[in-house]
């Protein structure tokens, strides 16, 4: 069955390090999109991908950036990870940009 | 920026009653999603709405798409207690605009 990966499931690092997570679909779908959960917010958007190279910032980009060379994966890279980053990060993929399925989330925890 | 009004925002309820929740939005939106999220996994969709006026089920749920276009409506009838879970709406404004997602409502069911 088609589905969409994230890795790792749970992270913890140190303010400063560079961070990067996983999200991959097997869906074949063009759109991809990077979310944070956090409690009082809801879900924000960081950033999205309608192709191959093609990526765009979202309501909460800083400190965020993403690449898409493929149309499976999107890899979320924290430059330097902050306290502030702690969250749980939900990675969404679609064939339309409005039905999005999302991955089972990665939980990060900068220290 | 742009910000849907989901409400309640908790509800402990007892098994076998009926549930309503809806979210309210000072724009118009063209679709509206309404997604379930289980402690630990990502939000899973349950309903699409693409037409003011729309009623759509699935199972013992029932959403609607409020004729305004600015509020969407979902309703569980006889909850168990696996309804448990933060019920997300999500909106999107025009056919390739990025959804907007609610802050949730929590539901607790009790035996």
């Amino acid at each position: 069955d088609a589905e969409i990966t994230q890795s790792p499931r749970h992270k913890i690092t140190e303010t400063g390090r560079q961070v990067t997570l996983a999200c991959h679909q097997t869906w074949n779908h063009n759109n991809m999109f990077w979310y944070r959960q956090d409690l009082g917010h809801g879900l924000r958007l960081i950033h999205y991908s309608y192709g191959v190279h093609d990526t765009n910032k979202g309501e909460v980009s800083d400190g965020y950036s993403v690449s898409r060379s493929n149309t499976e994966d999107l890899p979320l890279t924290l430059e330097s990870a902050a306290s502030s980053q702690t969250s749980v990060y939900f990675c969404a993929s679609s064939r339309l940009t409005d039905t999005q399925y999302f991955g089972p989330g990665t939980r990060l925890t900068v220290l | 920026g742009q910000q849907l009004n989901q409400s309640p925002q908790s509800m402990f309820i007892q098994e076998g009653e009926d549930v309503s929740m809806n979210c309210t939005s000072s724009s118009i939106f063209n679709t509206w999603l309404w997604y379930k999220q289980d402690p630990g996994e990502g939000p899973v969709l349950l309903i699409a709405l693409y037409k003011a006026g729309e009623l759509t089920s699935n199972g013992r749920l029932t959403a609607q798409f409020g004729i305004t276009r600015k509020d969407s409506f979902l309703n569980i009838s006889a909850s168990i207690p696996s309804d448990v879970g933060i019920y997300f709406c999500a909106g999107q404004r025009g056919s390739q605009g990025n959804l907007i997602f609610g802050k949730g409502t929590k539901l607790s069911v009790k035996p």
